[in-house]
């Protein structure tokens, strides 16, 4: 497709549950970044990936969230014994390298843990 | 501790008048402002940006104007049309040192354009 997309779209599970949550970025755009935003906030960063490897994962909140990139292209957030507190939009980004300048989101996959 | 701050949640214009937008924030590091537009059910779009060495950004109908010394920036929507309406999100970051990808957002101004 043209833009960056993600799926699920919408993703309801219980809570302590594991979840995970793709972004597919746009072609041959080698940097990924994953946000999150919660209820009545701005997007927060979670991680920025150059190629395969995680170059920055700051903001990633605790050991329960983990991201990976195996072949530079689609990422997956995987998030183990999911807290009610986790339930946000995921959102993804991509650009064409680390010129950082995030022109392009995907839609977000919402999150509900119940 | 809120480092970029929207303090309008929402805000009305008419058709074809001007929106003013505004947008605070408080870290001095911060080198780098990006205005985004977003619908429900979409991810954001990205708008505007303007380096701190600038004061004024003009791009077709939108123009985003920042003073350092407040620490303080606007986008003027001129004019406003209905498709305008969105939630609009201020956001920052430390150019300087690579990494302009971890940007602090606030917490969004509503706007709505009636026709």
């Amino acid at each position: 497709g043209a833009g960056v997309s993600q799926t699920p779209s919408n993703k309801v599970t219980e809570k302590g549950k594991y979840v995970e949550l793709r972004c597919d970025p746009i072609s041959g755009h080698t940097a990924l970044y994953w946000y999150r935003q919660s209820l009545g906030q701005g997007p927060e960063f979670l991680i920025y990936f150059q190629g395969t490897g995680a170059a920055d994962d700051s903001g990633l909140p605790n050991d329960r969230f983990f991201a990976v990139r195996p072949e530079g292209s689609v990422s997956t957030l995987k998030i183990q014994r999911t807290e009610r507190g986790d339930s946000a939009v995921y959102l993804c980004a991509s650009s064409l390298g680390r010129e950082g300048l995030l022109k392009f989101f995907g839609p977000g996959t919402r999150l509900t843990v119940l | 501790d809120q480092q970029v701050k929207q303090n309008s949640p929402s805000l009305s214009v008419q058709e074809g008048r001007i929106s003013i937008l505004n947008c605070d924030y408080t870290n001095s590091m911060f080198d780098y402002f990006l205005w985004y537009k977003k619908y429900p059910a979409e991810g954001p779009t990205f708008l505007i940006s303007i380096s701190s060495i600038k004061d004024k950004n003009e791009d077709g109908r939108f123009t985003v104007f920042l003073n350092k010394s407040a620490k303080h920036l606007s986008l003027h929507i001129v004019p406003s049309q209905p498709g305008d309406s969105a939630v609009y999100f201020c956001a920052a970051s430390k150019d300087s040192g690579g990494s302009n990808y971890k940007l602090t957002f606030g917490k969004g101004t509503l706007l709505t354009v009636n026709p």
